[in-house]
């Protein structure tokens, strides 16, 4: 069975504290890698995909990177406006669907 | 701009009633998606459609039902024989390429509560 599974479940930074988020899959035959942001009482808004491992893409603060099993979303020098949860996910079954992670809560403090 | 509309943001049902949200998109994008999302658990698939007049069923379509008549619309209706309807309900919509390796792209959800 496909599974997507993100850790840590929750995370609190301080501001300027770097960290990663990871997200391990065992879907078979991986046909890309997806992270979004969501924050409370909106939809996820998507950030990147990664095709294959070793694949790197970046967006401000953030960097998401590729291995065979698993992906990490590297954030630097955090700031509050970053907190949100954070989501991965994998096509999966007949590549029509996507298999979320249960997302990674982040905070940062001020 | 382009986007996806989910409406209403609120909806209350009542005890056998029928309700239907409503998923309106202007990217022009073949296939749609509902997923269900509850607290602290990853989103759940319940119908998708790649395209008009043809859909699926998710992991969890039991208690609910869908149409695709227009490219750019998906509505999901939620039945009586759906038991836990409270949830948040999120559409999406991507580019179907054949592969599935295109990213979804969500509106902003329904949250649907029980009176």
């Amino acid at each position: 069975e496909d599974q997507v599974t993100q850790s840590p479940e929750a995370l609190r930074l301080q501001e300027g504290e770097s960290s990663s988020l990871n997200c391990s899959y065992t879907v078979s035959g991986l046909r890309g890698l997806f992270w979004y942001r969501q924050d409370p009482g909106k939809g996820p808004e998507f950030l990147f995909t990664l095709y294959s491992a070793g694949e790197e893409k970046e967006k401000e603060r953030l960097k998401a990177t590729l291995t065979k099993k698993e992906s990490f979303l590297h954030i630097t020098a955090p700031k509050p406006e970053d907190s949100a949860t954070y989501l991965c996910a994998a096509p999966s079954g007949s590549a029509r669907q996507l298999t979320f992670g249960s997302g990674t809560q982040l905070t940062v403090l001020p | 701009d382009g986007g996806i509309t989910q409406s209403p943001k609120y909806l209350f049902r009542k005890e056998g009633q029928n309700v239907t949200l409503s998923c309106e998109q202007n990217l022009n994008h073949d296939a749609m998606y509902w997923y269900r999302q509850d607290p602290g658990q990853g989103l759940r698939l319940i119908y998708y459609s790649q395209i008009v007049n043809d859909f699926q069923k998710g992991d969890i379509a039991e208690g609910y039902s869908v149409s695709r008549e227009k490219k750019e619309s998906f509505p999901l209706t939620v039945t009586s024989a759906q038991k836990n309807p409270t949830a948040f309900y999120l559409c999406a919509s991507s580019i179907h390429t054949g592969r599935g390796n295109q990213p979804q792209h969500f509106g902003d959800g329904t949250r649907l509560s029980i009176l």
